[in-house]
């Protein structure tokens, strides 16, 4: 049974430039959640999809954007890159909390490290 | 609004000796608590949650917690380290499940070291 898997897992970017990170969830789950974790810091929540569309949203701008696809899998897009953006970005997989089956416990991904220059 | 404090950003340990890491949370509902760790270069990993059953979890690799609602306080603890605990540890907040969508609010995370 493959956990959650993301790509790339490394990739370079310069200012102002726009990245797409993927991630495809744990075999049976049907809500998607993306992290930012800064070096040094705890994951920051970004937004989460259910059911393709966003359904909460951390403290991100809009140049962070995402999409669900029908298969569950998920992207995460940023555009206009700044340097702030350099970080470990988390995928988390779940069954939808409160459902019949939805415990809340999240599994994530090994990250996409994204390095702006 | 819900939030998580990790009291001490590096704990050191001998080989052997017990693990005690702080987590203090901030609630205005009932909340479930997690604690993950993360090795270098790796995703989170789940080790225990507390989801309003029993205050005594245990977790996987001999980590266990307790929540204490008067404390507000979810310290982790394992009686005896071992190498291969050394990582990165961060506790984690949930409202409980009413809305229907579960996120996290982590902590700022504990480097544990452990040395022989």
């Amino acid at each position: 049974d493959a956990g959650v898997t993301q790509s790339p897992t490394h990739l370079i970017k310069t200012r102002g430039q726009q990245v797409t990170l993927r991630c495809s969830p744990k075999s049976g789950h049907d809500t998607v959640s993306w992290y930012q974790q800064a070096l040094g810091q705890g994951p920051q929540f970004i937004f989460q999809y259910y059911e393709e569309e966003e359904r909460q949203r951390g403290n991100f701008p809009d140049r962070f954007s995402g999409h669900q696809f029908p298969n569950y899998s998920s992207e995460l897009n940023v555009n206009a890159l700044l340097l702030g953006d350099s970080a470990l970005y988390l995928c988390a997989s779940s069954l939808l909390a409160g459902g019949p089956k939805g415990t809340g416990e999240l599994f994530f991904g090994e990250g996409s490290r994204l390095t702006v220059l | 609004a819900q939030s998580v404090t990790q009291l001490g950003s590096h704990v050191s340990v001998s080989e052997g000796a017990l693990v005690l890491l702080r987590c203090n949370y901030s609630s205005s509902v009932p909340p479930y608590l997690f604690w993950y760790v993360q090795y270098p270069n790796q995703g989170l990993q789940l080790l225990l949650k507390y989801t309003s059953a029993a205050t005594l979890v245990k977790g996987i690799n001999g980590f266990e917690a307790e929540f204490k609602k008067s404390e507000t306080s979810f310290h982790l603890t394992k009686p005896s380290a071992h190498m291969s605990d050394a990582a990165e540890y961060f506790c984690a907040v949930s409202p409980t499940l009413t809305g229907g969508y579960n996120k996290l609010i982590f902590g700022a995370g504990t480097r544990l070291a452990v040395h022989p």
